[in-house]
């Protein structure tokens, strides 16, 4: 069973900071979703990585998948009380095994 | 855009008794799965389904079965509720599995309590 390790499990900040979020593996991805999730409310997809090295933006979000297939950041740039919910990475791996980390539960307080 | 409907937002039910949890999908979508979300554990897979009549296990599908009659309609069911069935259900769909099959899109969730 492959483990995804989320960090830090819980962030508050203030609105207008930057903040960074990971997911880990020790094991390589062949690919890596990121989903919020609002509270009450289902996940929904922000983006999906593939090729190594790779950065994606999504207006304030930026994702990179690490060089190595094994990492994903999210950065989100001047944080926005709407930022808030919990994001959660999701993987799969080479022998098609897939699963979610716990999240990282993020509160931006005006 | 994709649509995930679940039968209910809310659920409570009495120990012992059989659980009907619906999802239907509008978007053609071949994968379906049911997954619990708890409190520090993340989404855990209970079941998915590729194809109509077909279901594989998850990670914890004990207490658990499922039904794909239909393409657009999988249904979790919880053949006597126990305590600590009490959870969020959450459905998805997706492409499958030569395509985008781990671009999963949800439904609202069902937190179902069972007492």
């Amino acid at each position: 069973t492959q483990l995804l390790e989320q960090s830090p499990q819980f962030l508050s900040i203030q609105e207008g900071e930057n903040l960074t979020v990971y997911c880990n593996s020790s094991s390589v991805f062949s690919s890596l979703q990121w989903y919020r999730q609002e509270p009450g409310e289902g996940p929904v997809l922000l983006v999906t990585v593939v090729t190594g090295g790779e950065v994606k933006k999504l207006k304030r979000l930026t994702f990179q998948f690490g060089d190595a297939r094994k990492d994903s950041s999210l950065h989100i740039t001047a944080a926005q009380p709407g930022d808030t919910g919990l994001y959660l990475c999701a993987g799969d791996w080479l022998d098609n095994d897939m699963r979610f980390g716990a999240g990282t539960r993020l509160t931006v307080k005006p | 855009d994709v649509k995930v409907t679940q039968s209910s937002r809310y659920l409570v039910k009495r120990t012992g008794e059989k659980v009907f949890l619906e999802c239907v999908q509008d978007m053609d979508h071949e994968n379906m799965f049911w997954y619990r979300q708890d409190p520090g554990l993340g989404l855990r897979l209970i079941y998915f389904s590729y194809d109509v009549k077909m279901k594989e296990k998850g990670d914890i599908p004990e207490g658990y079965s499922v039904s794909r009659e239909k393409k657009e309609r999988f249904s979790l069911i919880l053949e006597s509720a126990s305590t600590n069935q009490t959870s969020m259900y959450l459905c998805a769909s997706s492409l499958p599995m030569s395509g985008r099959a781990y671009e999963q899109y949800f439904g609202p969730g069902t937190r179902l309590t069972v007492t």
